[in-house]
């Protein structure tokens, strides 16, 4: 199947700090990837969907400032946290659709785990 | 508004059959997902329905009644590896995945 990752894994910074998480399709082409957030026993959260050479579009209550989503082409994505503060600390997924792809499955990354000190 | 429903929590037994319901009140309707995800991980495909009927894949097995707004996930001779949480998610008329809480299924010897 489609892989999809993700760079860095986990990463722990201080608060005020700026965190770029990378979201890579590895075998094929995603005109489209999302970001989900997701908090300890809840579900995951769109935050945003990205499109390539596109504005991203963020769901109704994330600050687009503060999470910058680059799609500068059809294999990678990345989300800027900027000026991270200790409350953005959270599990953070990047998905992928496959271009060729039928049944808009979202092939998913392993993740990214963000701690705010 | 958008809803989808699952019960919150389920505990089976090591190789007995357990059956998770979902379901979904959307805008439109492009298929339903199934995912199942582990503790501090990403959640992995287990199935995807997109006509009435049933789906078999080994020991998972998924329901979908479209006219019912309504779903199942069917896990056979479980195993204590199946402990996780299942979300069901449905794409909605926009193609957006629109995510229930999922269902944490806890498996005991």
């Amino acid at each position: 199947g489609a892989v999809v990752s993700q760079h860095p894994s986990w990463v722990i910074c201080k608060s005020g700090t700026s965190v770029k998480i990378e979201c890579r399709s590895l075998d094929f082409q995603a005109t489209t990837m999302f970001w989900y957030r997701q908090f300890p026993k809840q579900s995951l959260m769109l935050m945003a969907t990205s499109n390539e050479g596109s504005k991203a579009t963020y769901e109704q209550g994330v600050e687009k400032d503060k999470f910058l989503i680059n799609h500068a082409s059809l294999t990678l994505s990345t989300l800027t946290v900027t000026s991270a503060h200790p409350e953005d600390s959270s599990f953070y997924i990047c998905s992928a659709r496959d271009l060729a792809g039928g049944d808009n499955e979202q092939f998913f990354g392993p993740g990214t785990r963000l701690t705010v000190l | 508004g958008q809803n989808i429903d699952q019960p919150t929590e389920m505990t089976a037994t090591e190789g007995a059959i357990v059956q998770i319901n979902c379901t979904y009140q959307t805008s439109g309707f492009n298929g339903l997902f199934w995912y199942q995800q582990h503790a501090g991980e990403a959640p992995t495909f287990l199935s995807y329905n997109v006509l009435d009927g049933l789906e078999e894949k080994g020991r998972f097995s998924s329901f979908l009644s479209r006219s019912k707004g309504y779903s199942y996930l069917l896990l056979k001779e479980l195993q204590m590896k199946d402990s996780a949480s299942y979300l069901c998610a449905v794409v909605d008329s926009n193609y957006q995945l629109i995510w229930g809480a999922g269902t944490k299924l806890i498996i005991k010897p």
